[in-house]
């Protein structure tokens, strides 16, 4: 299995450009997680998916941010426009039926708005 | 809002020693609680899950209790090993995840 795959590992942007992170599920998972990471704050919950419909996106910050799963097996994470608080690492996470509480992590994706 | 905080945020011990980390929590209401270790540059790998109604889990040299009536669970490692060096986080799982800003652990050869 390879995991839950995110691209890009690394984004470099200027202040005010779109950034878009991706994420593929682990296969067979129903539920999908984006988090942010920040020094500051910590791991924090952005927005969670079940069987590809947003359950609680109470953490997304701003309008500037969206996501959405069109399918099972690929979410996006959106960001437009980016601004240089933004900048932290991003992490999917996805889980099997039944198992929200056991959560696999991609590696994340880097993200440094300058 | 649940607010999680772990202590101490860095610790360094030597190779062997048995060392404990803590986790606390302001809202009891909760399903379970995780620890998870995140290595650098990568995500997170979860450790032990302890559901509401348990007071301890154990995987190998990591036990990990919870008391939820006070609001706290411990991550315990036994026989340190430099492997272990990571930093370690703590989640509750309530309405939703909140987790605390992590402990870095550092164990010296």
């Amino acid at each position: 299995d390879a995991g839950v795959i995110q691209s890009p590992r690394h984004e470099v942007t200027e202040m005010g450009q779109e950034v878009t992170l991706r994420c593929k599920p682990i296969s067979g998972h129903n539920s999908l997680f984006w988090y942010r990471q920040t020094m500051m704050r910590g791991l924090e919950l952005l927005i969670y998916f079940n069987n590809n419909v947003p359950i609680d996106d109470s953490g997304m910050p701003e309008d500037r941010f969206s996501a959405k799963m069109p399918n099972a097996s690929f979410s996006t994470l959106k960001i437009q426009p980016s601004e240089p608080r933004d900048s932290a690492v991003y992490f999917c996470a996805s889980s099997p039926p039944g198992r929200e509480e056991t959560q696999y992590f991609g590696p994340g994706t880097r993200l440094t708005v300058l | 809002k649940q607010e999680v905080t772990q202590i101490p945020a860095a610790l360094s011990v030597p190779e062997g020693e048995n060392l404990v980390l803590n986790c606390s929590f302001t809202d009891s209401a909760i399903y379970n609680l995780q620890w998870f270790r995140q290595d650098p540059g990568k995500g997170l790998t979860s450790l032990l899950l302890i559901q509401s109604s348990q007071r301890e889990q154990t995987s190998g040299r990591l036990n990990a209790s919870l008391d939820k009536s006070s609001g706290r669970s411990t991550l315990y490692i036994a026989a340190s090993q430099p492997g272990d060096s990571a930093t370690y986080l703590c989640a509750v799982n309530g309405n939703q995840f909140y987790f605390g800003t992590g402990t870095s652990l550092t164990v010296i050869p």
